[in-house]
């Protein structure tokens, strides 16, 4: 149960595109398509933006979006809002339990 | 309005034992699977246990395998998770999560607002 890795922050103006990696092994992220994506704002509860490695559940915009290639999953912002300035984290499922990534932290400049 | 409301944190010195609880309302408990997630201060967060609508299915991280269990009440619409032997690393705000179904695989879809526990001598 090691944990994701995850860069420790990425940034971005308003309205740019950014990607967020989270890289695992073929026991979690490769070996599975439940790939799920948190993000947090300070003081405050996790919140899903994306489940099942690319599925976005209602209610979140479609400015997110998520991938995976091999071991690496991804979270794409489009068209950067200061309100997406946040932590954002990954999570694998693998075996009977969960790992998350180390968390980024998302400037917008 | 689903809500998921812990109780149960506090200080306590290393060694002792805590339990918590979560109350789950607005939907139906006994459907989904449920989570405890915690996250140290200023750290990222960490998944603790996990247990199936059903009870049928259990994990635990590495971390806190032998020395925490979590169960369910679906009769009390509430999660619960023992624990015992607590560690300084153990300190952490405690999250509640329900799953988006019924299995362990399931994402977290709602979290409560989580109840700190410390550890400390």
């Amino acid at each position: 149960q090691s944990a994701l890795t995850q860069p420790a922050s990425v940034s971005g103006s308003p309205g740019q595109s950014i990607t967020i990696s989270c890289t695992g092994t073929s026991s979690d992220v490769g070996g599975y398509n439940y790939v799920s994506w948190y993000q947090q704002h300070p003081g405050k509860a996790p919140k899903l933006m994306i489940y099942d490695v690319s599925n976005r559940p209602s209610g979140v915009s479609n400015r997110f979006s998520g991938s995976k290639s091999g071991n690496t999953a991804s979270l794409t912002i489009s068209g950067l809002q200061a309100e997406d300035e946040a932590d954002y984290y990954c999570s694998s499922y693998t075996s009977s339990s969960w790992v998350f990534g180390g968390g980024t932290k998302l400037t917008v400049l | 309005e689903v809500q998921l409301v812990e109780s149960g944190g506090g200080l306590v010195q290393p060694g002792w034992s805590l339990r918590l609880s979560c109350a789950a309302s607005g939907f139906t408990f006994d459907d989904y699977a449920m989570h405890w997630v915690r996250q140290a201060p200023g750290k990222g967060l960490e998944w603790v246990s996990g247990i199936s609508w059903n009870s049928g299915s259990i994990g635990y991280a590495d971390s806190v395998k032998g020395r925490f269990t979590i169960s369910r009440d679906n009769a009390k619409n509430s999660l619960y998770l023992q624990m015992n032997s607590l560690r300084a690393e153990d300190t952490a705000l405690y999250y509640c999560a329900k799953a988006s179904w019924n299995r362990l695989n399931d994402a977290f879809d709602i979290w409560g607002q989580g109840t700190m526990v410390t550890v400390s001598s």
